[in-house]
């Protein structure tokens, strides 16, 4: 399996304009995650999915933030419009929920997201 | 609410030599899983190892090695025989067991270390 993938690895993109990240979860994983890493605030969340419907979205940091899973194999973290703060490491994980399982999130490679 | 404390914001260690990264949580929750996180420069989030709650013994992998104390609420990792590949940053994260989305991250331990 080729993992969690994401596009594109990095993104440059000027105050005010729309941002598009997307993941490709593992096959067959039925959550998917989306989180954020600044050297301020660290790692966060902001929204997951369990088989496509979103479960809980209170990390997302306000309305210019949206994310939406039209299929079990896509998901989109789309910022709209982008501000300088918003400059960060985006990552997109997925996991598997077993009877008996650790619940082990799988995570991508991640965007590193510049907004000039 | 859960929280995840890494006190060490950077170690060091010499190559061949073993180090301990410390981390404490704070939950309500009696059963939950633990996690080891490595994050190199490649940003890539790898998972080091992981400990379930109801099980006393310490988990193992290779080289890392788990102290997990439930009572202290204590995780630490023990890296043994050091190689320079280990140099990253290492999260410990938190999560409950009937939970699915919520991964709590402490704030990482940047790993050094010195040939």
């Amino acid at each position: 399996d080729a993992g969690v993938i994401q596009s594109p690895r990095h993104e440059v993109t000027e105050m005010g304009q729309e941002v598009t990240l997307r993941c490709k979860p593992i096959s067959g994983h039925d959550y998917l995650f989306w989180y954020r890493q600044t050297m301020m605030r660290g790692l966060e969340l902001l929204i997951y999915f369990n088989n496509n419907v979103p479960i809980d979205d209170s990390g997302m940091p306000e309305d210019r933030f949206s994310a939406k899973m039209p299929n079990a194999s896509f998901s989109t973290l789309k910022i709209q419009p982008s501000e300088p703060r918003d400059s960060a490491v985006y990552f997109c994980a997925s996991s598997l929920v077993r009877t008996s399982g650790t619940n082990e999130q799988f995570f991508g490679p991640g965007t590193r997201l510049t907004v000039l | 609410a859960q929280t995840v404390t890494q006190s060490q914001p950077e170690m060091s260690v010499q190559e061949a030599e073993t180090v301990t990264l410390s981390c404490t949580y704070d939950t309500s929750e009696s059963d939950y899983y633990l996690f080891w996180y490595k994050q190199p420069p490649s940003r890539q989030m790898i998972l080091v190892i992981r400990q379930e709650a109801y099980k006393q013994q310490n988990a193992t992998e290779n080289r890392f090695s788990v102290n997990f104390q439930k009572a202290a609420k204590s995780f630490s990792l023990k890296i043994s025989d050091s190689q320079l590949g280990d140099a990253a940053m290492y999260f410990c994260a938190y999560i409950g067991r009937g939970s699915q989305g919520n991964l709590i991250f402490g704030k990482g331990t940047k790993l050094s270390v010195k040939p």
